[in-house]
């Protein structure tokens, strides 16, 4: 089975700061890599995912992620955040060899501060 | 756009109740899924289901069980409501498509059990 762990609960930072959203994964084959992001009483959406090719992925909001294999990391980075990038952001990873079926972290928390 | 209907967004029903959670997807995926989602744990899958009539159970299928007679639909029951089952739940289907490979959720069902 796989398993993702995001490693901050919460991440609060100020306007315009960069941040890092950090997320590891374990799993015995290769796996698909995905962020999902949740606004306040809204759906899941999905913010960006990795299949295969570059390692380095981008969102249409300014988001990147960065597939590593090496240390099973999937880490989320924003040069510059916004007030409106306040939500939950969940981590996720599909095995190529499984039903297709999503495993999530227990999500991050970002507070965008003024 | 794929479309994943939840029929109910917000549900309150009685301790012992039999309980059912509706979900229709209108782009003819093979694969649903049912997951809930508590703060703190991220989504937890219950079951899925990659075709009619089939059913795998995920990581908490206990006191859940779900229906598929055709394909559109995947409905979750819970056989006698419990208050520990108070949570959002959260359909979703894939697209096996490589060019738009990734998960559609529907908007969630909120469920207070009392």
């Amino acid at each position: 089975a796989q398993s993702v762990t995001q490693l901050d609960s919460q991440v609060p930072v100020f306007e315009e700061a960069p941040v890092e959203l950090r997320c590891n994964y374990s799993s015995s084959v290769s796996v698909y890599l995905f962020w999902y992001v949740q606004y306040p009483n809204q759906g899941l959406q999905l913010l960006l995912k990795y299949l295969s090719g570059s390692t380095l992925v981008e969102s249409i909001n300014g988001f990147e992620a960065e597939f590593n294999k090496s240390q099973t990391s999937f880490h989320l980075r924003k040069p510059s955040v916004h007030i409106s990038d306040t939500a939950e952001y969940f981590c996720a990873v599909i095995r190529w060899d499984n039903n297709n079926d999503m495993r999530f972290g227990a999500g991050t928390r970002l507070t965008v501060k003024p | 756009d794929v479309k994943v209907t939840q029929s109910s967004r917000y549900l309150v029903k009685r301790t012992g109740e039999k309980v059912f959670l509706e979900c229709v997807q209108d782009m003819d995926h093979e694969n649903m899924f049912w997951y809930r989602q508590d703060p703190g744990l991220g989504l937890r899958l219950i079951y899925f289901s990659y075709d009619v009539k089939m059913k795998e159970k995920g990581d908490i299928p206990e006191g859940y069980s779900v229906s598929r007679e055709k394909k559109e639909r995947f409905s979750l029951i819970l056989e006698s409501a419990s208050t520990n089952q108070t949570s959002m739940y959260l359909c979703a289907s894939i697209s096996l498509d490589r060019s738009n490979y990734g998960y559609t959720f529907g908007s969630g069902t909120r469920l207070t059990v009392v």
